[in-house]
């Protein structure tokens, strides 16, 4: 599975917008691009994916870049409860193992 | 409801002790994990059953076996237990193995002293 990079940690203002970056260069034609997030104490949160256009939920948006080689997880407006360890998980569309590779993540701090 | 319920959630045990922690998910998901989340925070897959059969098992030592009575259960025993193997074990599942949305359960922190 290809590998993601993201900033170790990143702070925040409450009710400001956030972006959290993730490069992945070596992403392939069937790699979808996830993001997960753990509160403290709790087990990992499904945010969003996405393939190729920019993805909308209740939760957040996800920009894709046209080579996609790199993505951005959008939060619209940040809330204490938003903190967490983000992360930026490639998945093979052709695998049928369903398996997660986490990396270390971002963890953001909110401040209010 | 809980989607995906773990227990115990706390587990302290001595080792060379055998111990098991249950997993149920009432989401009427295909597939079942076993994630390990060590001290410095890593996850890492353990194990995938997909309707009761097992499809991933990423170099766990035999002393950890899980066990699917059903689909809507994935056990994870441990014989013979080891200092290193306190950690944070997460139970998940997903509607099937080609879907990537996971539910997680809260985590059982297993202390071995």
């Amino acid at each position: 599975d290809a590998k993601t990079t993201q900033p170790n940690s990143m702070e925040s203002n409450e009710e400001e917008p956030v972006h959290l970056p993730c490069n992945h260069s070596t992403i392939s034609g069937t790699d979808y691009i996830h993001w997960y997030r753990q509160l403290p104490s709790q087990g990992p949160e499904y945010v969003i994916h996405g393939l190729t256009s920019n993805v909308n939920n209740r939760m957040a948006s996800l920009a894709i870049a046209e080579d996609r080689k790199s993505s951005t997880l959008i939060l619209h407006r940040a809330t204490l409860r938003d903190a967490a360890v983000y992360y930026c998980i490639l998945r093979d569309g052709s695998s049928n193992t369903g398996k997660l590779i986490f990396g270390q993540g971002t963890t953001l701090q909110v401040k209010p | 409801d809980t989607a995906v319920s773990q227990t115990p959630k706390y587990l302290v045990t001595q080792m060379g002790n055998d111990k098991s922690i249950k997993c149920e998910q009432n989401l009427g998901h295909d597939t079942m994990y076993w994630y390990k989340q060590d001290s410095k925070k890593f996850l890492k897959i353990m194990f995938s059953y997909n309707n009761k059969e097992l499809i991933i098992n990423e170099t766990v030592p035999n002393r950890f076996s899980p066990k699917s009575p059903d689909k809507a259960h994935l056990n994870l025993h441990i014989n013979s237990l080891e200092l290193g193997d306190s950690a944070v074990y997460f139970c998940a599942s997903s509607r099937n193995s080609q879907i990537t949305e996971a539910f997680f359960g809260q985590g059982t922190r297993l202390t071995v002293v």
